[in-house]
């Protein structure tokens, strides 16, 4: 298994400013992840976070607007830059581990952008 | 991925069973079917997960059609903390080590 805690649970930000989330994973794990999910909505996965080299993003989700940091295989940083009032958000980490494979997620950190 | 489609919303008394549906018409032989649940306020949580055969553990049951087209998560005995939005999965064994989230069931626990 794997426990993650993610930093700030909750912010409330100013728009055109930036947030750093950071997620700590109690294990090394290869495969984590950073998903979006939309008032009301379900989980939209934004990227991959790859330790070693830069963030593989899904389509509509692009690197100057959600910097990834991976430095080692416990931590990861996901920045939302230059914020909107449309990037209120819960953003939440995710890591898989495998055999068997397995998803665990965060409590997520909610933004609210005003 | 295949998709999944399962009602928006559903009912169920507190201490009675609850059987969530879900059809997965397109599902394909490598293709596993994975159940996870987010309580309020919190990050998505595993419930359980099967290829072919039904499957039980502490939390649920799962139970899969003959053609693995549909299948059904059974709580046995729903309490009030089992009030959530229940996520029906496919995800290829040799696919993407992600998860792709459709809407869900949201399961409402009447005291």
């Amino acid at each position: 298994s794997a426990v993650i805690s993610q930093k700030p649970s909750r912010d409330i930000c100013q728009r055109g400013t930036s947030l750093t989330i950071q997620c700590q994973v109690d294990s090394q794990v290869t495969m984590m992840f950073w998903y979006r999910q939309q008032p009301g909505q379900s989980l939209t996965l934004i990227a991959t976070a790859n330790q070693g080299s830069e963030a593989t993003y899904e389509s509509g989700f692009v690197i100057d607007k959600f910097p990834i940091s991976r430095p080692n295989l416990t931590f990861s940083t996901l920045t939302v830059s230059n914020m909107s009032p449309e990037d209120s958000s819960i953003y939440l980490c995710s890591v898989a581990t495998f055999i068997p494979w397995r998803a665990f997620f965060g409590q997520g950190t909610r933004l609210t952008v005003v | 991925d295949a998709k999944t489609t399962q009602p928006n919303s559903m009912e169920s008394n507190e201490e009675e069973p609850v059987h969530l549906p879900c059809n997965h018409s397109t599902i394909s032989g490598t293709d596993y079917i994975h159940w996870y649940r987010q309580l309020p306020s919190q990050g998505p949580e595993y419930v359980i997960h099967g290829l072919t055969s039904n499957v039980n553990n502490r939390m649920a049951s799962l139970a899969i059609a003959e053609d693995r087209k549909s299948s059904t998560l059974i709580l046995h005995r729903a309490t009030l903390r089992d009030a959530a939005v229940y996520y029906c999965i496919l995800r290829d064994e040799a696919g993407a080590n992600n998860l792709f989230f459709g809407t869900g069931t949201r399961l409402t626990v009447i005291p």
